[in-house]
């Protein structure tokens, strides 16, 4: 039973540059959550896709989009990078009509460093 | 304003000891609160779930409460192992949530020296 998968597992840009990180849910889950986790802090809440579209927003600016694809793969995108952006982006997964009483499944991330 | 902490500073403990970590929110009314373990350069890992109507839950060595006047939950290790070193998370969903999305403090490390 796969778990999580994101890819890539390290990237390096520079400011102003766009970005793609990719995420793959457990099998069977239907919702993908994007979090940034920032060095020595907990995840925050970016966005959450279902059924295509996105469903719910956290504070982050318009430069972070996403999509959710068919077969319930996601992809979020990060245009015109800030230094600020590095962190590691976390994709979790789970089933609609039971997310909010159930636990997140989450990857191990892309780590993203801006020069 | 909203906030959800834990420790900051890292927790050292004996092989064998009980670990308690806190974690304390203000100014939400959370459905359910999670515990998830992360360790360094993974995802977190879920741990426990705790309902707003439940004191108290147990998984093995694990055991978390969650005291909704005092706003705070602990999350205690019996027996400690070196292996459970790591970064322990707490994580609420707020009661006016229907999607699951999880609002985290920034998690408390643990090191259990043997």
């Amino acid at each position: 039973d796969a778990g999580v998968t994101q890819s890539p597992t390290h990237l390096i840009k520079t400011r102003g540059q766009q970005v793609t990180l990719r995420c793959s849910p457990k099998s069977g889950h239907d919702t993908v959550s994007w979090y940034q986790q920032a060095l020595g802090q907990g995840p925050q809440f970016i966005f959450q896709y279902y059924e295509e579209e996105e469903r719910q927003r956290g504070n982050f600016p318009d430069r972070f989009s996403g999509h959710q694809f068919p077969n319930y793969s996601s992809e979020l995108n990060v245009n015109a990078l800030l230094l600020g952006d590095s962190a590691l982006y976390l994709c979790a997964s789970s089933l609609a009509g039971t997310a909010i009483n159930q636990p997140q499944h989450f990857g191990d991330g892309t780590r993203l460093s801006i020069l | 304003s909203q906030k959800i902490e834990q420790n900051s500073e890292a927790l050292n403990i004996q092989e064998g000891k009980t670990a308690t970590l806190t974690c304390n929110y203000t100014n939400y009314s959370p459905a359910y609160l999670q515990w998830y373990r992360q360790d360094p350069g993974r995802g977190p890992v879920f741990l426990l779930l705790i309902r707003e109507n439940e004191k108290e839950k147990r998984k093995e060595r694990l055991k978390v409460t969650f005291d909704t006047t005092l706003k705070q939950s602990l999350f205690h290790i019996t027996a400690s192992q070196p292996a459970d070193s790591a970064t322990y998370l707490c994580a609420l969903v707020p009661g006016s949530s229907n999607t699951g999305k999880l609002i985290f403090g920034q998690g408390t490390t643990l090191q259990v020296k043997p």
